[in-house]
């Protein structure tokens, strides 16, 4: 069983269009998060949700909405698409006790 | 504000040989240190971390690393480098041990490590 998925992995879309990236995990997590990973592989945290509050939100523009309808799940919704936004986007998880974040595999967005 | 610098976004190293991948930190309280390892595509692991017990942490694959105060570092080693090591390896910092809350992980822009025959 996957602990975090991420559904899809790859994303291919004209600039302009509305998209949406899902994550899911099964490891009972109450916290969960959105990374960024850009093409010289910088990570950056974008937003972070614990048990379905949004907690941290880091100077995201305000074209990408997340959204946590249960604990296990955290979704990642962008509008108007611009160029800039092409990069690998990470959901991750942690548990309250742990500093271990547990990440999906990623889902590699590319903006034409 | 916390940061770290992870000196070398390249290395290569001969199968065998020392692997040393170089981290220093910037934290005005206590920092807690991890290194993380990314496969190609794939997320990110964790491979250890310091949460102010021992100095000397092992973690998983036969990496360990050292939190060095004195040096603000916190180097990651392995005695003998094996194919399977080469990755993009992290080092990250955060305020406190956990990650629940409102506590953060940053990470540092990745080390390339290279391992040849």
């Amino acid at each position: 069983d996957t602990a975090v998925s991420q559904t899809p992995k790859y994303l291919v879309t004209q600039m302009g269009n509305d998209k949406s990236i899902k994550c899911e995990q099964n490891l009972g997590h109450d916290t969960m998060y959105w990374y960024k990973q850009d093409s010289k592989k910088f990570l950056k945290i974008m937003f972070s949700y614990n048990n379905k509050e949004l907690i941290i939100n880091e100077t995201v523009p305000n074209r990408f909405s997340p959204k946590s309808p249960d604990k296990a799940h955290l979704n990642l919704h962008i509008n108007s698409l611009e160029l800039g936004d092409s990069a690998v986007y990470f959901c991750a998880s942690s548990p309250k006790t742990s500093g271990e974040l547990f990440f999906g595999e990623g889902s590699r967005l590319t903006v034409l | 504000a916390q940061s770290v610098t992870q000196l070398g976004s390249h290395v290569s190293v001969s199968e065998g040989a020392l692997v040393l991948l170089r981290c220093n930190y910037s934290s005005s309280v206590p920092p807690y240190l991890f290194w993380y390892v990314q496969y190609p595509n794939q997320g990110l692991q964790l491979l250890l971390k310091y949460t102010s017990a021992a100095t000397l942490v092992k973690g998983i694959n036969g990496f360990e690393a050292e939190f060095k105060k004195s040096e603000t570092s916190f180097h990651l080693t392995k005695p003998s480098a094996h194919m399977s090591d080469a990755a993009e390896y992290f080092c990250a910092v955060s305020r406190t041990g956990l990650t629940g809350g409102g506590n953060k992980l940053t990470f540092g822009t990745g080390t390339q490590l290279k391992v040849e025959l």
